[in-house]
Order: C-alpha cells, then sequence, then structure tokens
C-alpha cells in the first residue's frame, strides 16, 4: 500500500518554544492531509483538514494560530505548534487520502510524532 | 453528520480464544466502514474495509468484519487470536457522496494473555 511517513517520530520541546512536524506522502500526490491528535483515552481528535495549495480547514475548538498548518505541495503537509506548553503534550498522527479518490479508499496514516513539552 | 460507538474500551481473551469487537455506527446515508490497527506507538494500518458487495469482509491475517445494515454495527471478528494481536483497534465511517472525513471510534484495547 501507498506509505506517508512522518518526522519525528519523537520530539521533546521546551516550554513556549515551536515545533514543526512533517507528513509525506512517498509513492503518491495526495491533494487533502488530516491532522489528528490521539489523546492518552486513544481516542483520535482531526484537528484539520489540510488541502495543498489553499487554507487548512480547522476543526472547532483548534485553534488555527497555534497548530499551524502548511500544505505547500502535493506530497507534504506540515503541523506546527506554535508556543507549546506541557498541555500540548500528546501523539499526532497525519494521514492522506491519494488525489481524486473519496470516501471509498482508506486514508493511508503516518507513524506519529509523539510530542512532550517540558 | 455520522458517529461510531465502540463499546468495549478493552478486551482481554486468551490466546487462540475466539473474539469480538463491537462497532455501531449512526448516518443518516449511505456509509463506508472501517476497521484500523494501531500498535504501540506507531500510526494506523487499515485491517478491513466495507465499500459495497458482499456484506463479509475478511482480512490477510484471520479478522472479519460483517456489515449489518439493520443494526447499523460492524463488528470485527477473529476465531483464534494470536499474542501478535495484541493492539488498539479502531472502526471508522466515511460517508459516501460526503466530505469523505472519516470518523473514528474512541478504540479497542485487544489484550491477548498467553
Amino acid at each position: 500500500g501507498a506509505v506517508v511517513s512522518q518526522h519525528p517520530s519523537r520530539v521533546i520541546c521546551k516550554s513556549g518554544t515551536s515545533v514543526k512536524i512533517e507528513c509525506r506522502s512517498l509513492d503518491f500526490q495526495a491533494t487533502t492531509m488530516f491532522w489528528y491528535r490521539q489523546f492518552p483515552k486513544k481516542s483520535l481528535m482531526l484537528m484539520a483538514t489540510s488541502n495543498e495549495g489553499s487554507k487548512a480547514t480547522y476543526e472547532q475548538g483548534v485553534e488555527k494560530d497555534k497548530f499551524l498548518i502548511n500544505h505547500a505541495s502535493l506530497t507534504l503537509s506540515t503541523l506546527t505548534v506554535t508556543s507549546a506548553h506541557p498541555e500540548d503534550s500528546s501523539f499526532y498522527i497525519c494521514s492522506a487520502r491519494e488525489a481524486g479518490q473519496g470516501g471509498n479508499t482508506e486514508a493511508f496514516f503516518g507513524q506519529g510524532t509523539r510530542l512532550t513539552v517540558v | 453528520a455520522q458517529s461510531v460507538t465502540q463499546l468495549d474500551s478493552q478486551v482481554p481473551v486468551f490466546e487462540e480464544a475466539p473474539v469480538e469487537l463491537r462497532c455501531n455506527y449512526s448516518s443518516s446515508v449511505s456509509v463506508y466502514l472501517f476497521w484500523y490497527v494501531q500498535y504501540p506507538n506507531q500510526g494506523l494500518q487499515l485491517l478491513l474495509k466495507y465499500l459495497s458487495g458482499s456484506t463479509l469482509v475478511e482480512s490477510i491475517n484471520g479478522f472479519e468484519a460483517e456489515f449489518n445494515k439493520s443494526q447499523t454495527s460492524f463488528h470485527l471478528r477473529k476465531p483464534s487470536v494470536h499474542i501478535s494481536d495484541t493492539a488498539e483497534y479502531f472502526c471508522a465511517v466515511s460517508e459516501s457522496g460526503g466530505s469523505y472525513i472519516p470518523t473514528f471510534g474512541r478504540g479497542t484495547s485487544l489484550i491477548v494473555h498467553p
């Protein structure tokens, strides 16, 4: 199947700093990528939908100025957690669908990024 | 809008025993249904999916799920589990003809004991 690479897999940062997480589709083009946050109780919360060449669509309650999303090409989307705080510590996962595909195809997931803010 | 309910947060079972992980969904339109598996500190991998046609779908590693429209369910089953099946399992639904953004259940932790 298609591969989505997420980097880094693990990052520790100081409170107040910013962290960038990359999500790449390695062997297909993805016009749309999704960013999720997974809480300790396992629930997967959709944060935003990243659209290539346009502004991301954020879910209700997600601060767009804190979680900056850039989808500059058909194979790369980035999530930047700005001015990180300990409560931002979580597991962040991206996923992507191949361009032109709809809901009847699977979304391919990255390996996830464990963010710890100290 | 669609929603997914996974009734069991944790399912402990002994090796070689059968298991069923329950999933119910709610939607006003036709849906596509998925089961994903997540191993510790990893992303999600597709296990199987129902799009149309036969209501019973199977994965390559022995799991199967049956789409039951009248009960709005898509339960995951395996007749004999292995230690390596220990993982988190997520049921997801995507509305056909809609935004195509999948909605996930809270997940079920399958714990296989020797």
